[in-house]
């Protein structure tokens, strides 16, 4: 699986947009972009997840570039609840069985009022 | 919106004692895996489970570690006899369709071994 590159922390303003980037010059044809985050010492929480389109939820956009070898998460209006460590993992997406999730360090996001 | 459940919350053991740590899957999900996240380290895997039987284990799920679905519904994490460096957060989180990374994880249980 692609390694991934992500800054060690983050600071962002509470209702502006947080961006998170995440590196993956490895990535291959059939590997999917995976973010999660982690709140405090919560279970980790799927955020969204991408191959080469733009994606769009209720929680993120996520923008992939043309050359698939970096993405930026954004969370559009962040709010204190979106302090975290946000994890960037890329995996192959559809395929048979039970597929393990390899976490790294992750960004630590810090929104402040 | 369903939820993956995990007890005890918090479980305090002697060194050598066996633990049983419980999951409750997502209804109509079919993968569960475990992992575990000692304090301050990062989120690591232990074993994935479908079908009723392991699909894979990490170097970390050793002999003392066994994992089974014994009534259909919870999903255990059994550690045999317990070490000081088991002393962590176990997560248990679940999927539904084949190969899906959409994850569902529990809310944990911190396990602490004296």
């Amino acid at each position: 699986d692609a390694k991934t590159t992500q800054p060690t922390s983050m600071d962002c303003a509470e209702g502006r947009a947080a961006n998170l980037p995440c590196n993956h010059s490895t990535i291959s044809g059939n590997e999917y972009v995976y973010w999660y985050r982690q709140i405090h010492s919560q279970g980790p929480q799927y955020i969204i997840h991408g191959l080469k389109n733009n994606e769009t939820n209720e929680m993120a956009s996520l923008i992939i570039t043309e050359d698939r070898k970096s993405s930026t998460l954004i969370l559009p209006h962040a709010t204190l609840r979106d302090t975290a460590v946000y994890y960037c993992i890329v995996r192959r997406g559809w395929i048979q069985g039970a597929q393990k999730l390899v976490f790294g360090q992750g960004t630590r996001l810090t929104i402040n009022p | 919106e369903p939820e993956v459940t995990q007890t005890p919350s918090h479980q305090v053991t002697q060194m050598g004692q066996e633990v049983i740590l419980r999951c409750v899957p997502i209804s109509n999900h079919l993968y569960f895996y475990w992992y575990r996240q000692i304090l301050g380290q990062k989120v690591e895997f232990l074993v994935s489970f479908y079908n009723n039987e392991i699909s894979e284990k990490s170097e970390i799920f050793d002999d003392q570690f066994s994992v089974e679905r014994p009534d259909g519904s919870n999903f255990t994490l059994k550690i045999r006899s317990t070490k000081l460096e088991d002393s962590a957060m176990y997560f248990c989180a679940t999927s539904g369709l084949a190969g899906r990374n959409e994850q569902f994880f529990g809310p944990g249980t911190r396990l602490t071994v004296l």
